[in-house]
């Protein structure tokens, strides 16, 4: 792994259905944060985790939860997904919290 | 509330200079950032300012005020692989980044 990754690519999903998205960094950053971007939109933070075992609500935290077990993963989980949660998923990290973040390839996630 | 405005779009002719601006509005200020975003990429850091005026990199130079919340992000010797969305993220004083929607920047030949 190099840098920041994040699975899948893409999905369909079918409104109801429980959908974990991944995402895992080999830079030993502390901090890491998911973020939605739709159009015409910025990037909306969900939630945002400073160091491993702590987590934060961002602007948008509503449907989502996310775990911090160590300092590589911060998986995203929709309980029960929604149409309004098609967007585009973006996971980044950090040194810490205020330093420049480096951002996943994303997640393009349509909920029908 | 707090708020980042940037045009929506801009265009500008290869081998040109263009400026696209940012202003902001929000609870504290602890840096400003520009990301750079290539269609169906992930955005990539290209500056931070904290203090007030001009920081230069390269081709880009960005620079702040902040009794204004003001900033702007000057590219020159524009190339064709300079398409691409330019986003500016300010840091409010919970420490989270607060995002323009971006502006779309299109080189012509």
């Amino acid at each position: 792994i190099a840098g920041i990754t994040q699975a899948p690519t893409s999905q369909i999903l079918a409104a109801g259905r429980r959908m974990t998205l991944r995402c895992t960094q080999d830079m030993r950053h502390n901090a890491m944060y998911w973020y939605r971007q739709d159009l015409g939109l910025g990037l909306r933070l969900i939630h945002y985790s400073n160091t491993a075992g702590t987590t934060g609500k961002g602007e948008v935290p509503d449907g989502y939860s996310v775990s911090r077990a160590n300092t590589d993963d911060f998986p995203l989980t929709l309980a029960s997904a929604v149409p309004s949660q098609t967007s585009v998923y973006f996971c980044a990290s950090s040194v810490a919290g205020n330093n420049e973040q480096f951002f996943g390839p994303g997640t393009r996630l349509t909920v029908l | 509330g707090q708020n980042i405005d940037q045009p929506t779009e801009m265009t500008a002719t290869e081998g040109a200079i263009v400026q696209i601006n940012c202003t902001y509005q929000t609870s504290g200020f602890n840096g400003l950032f520009w990301y750079q975003q290539h269609a169906g990429e992930a955005p990539t850091f290209l500056s931070y300012n904290v203090l007030d005026g001009l920081e230069e990199k390269g081709r880009f130079s960005s620079f702040l005020s902040r009794s204004k919340g003001y900033s702007y992000l000057l590219l020159k010797e524009l190339q064709m692989k300079d398409s691409a969305s330019y986003l500016c993220a300010v840091r409010d004083s919970n420490y989270q980044l607060i995002w323009g929607a971006g502006t779309k920047l299109i080189i012509k030949p």
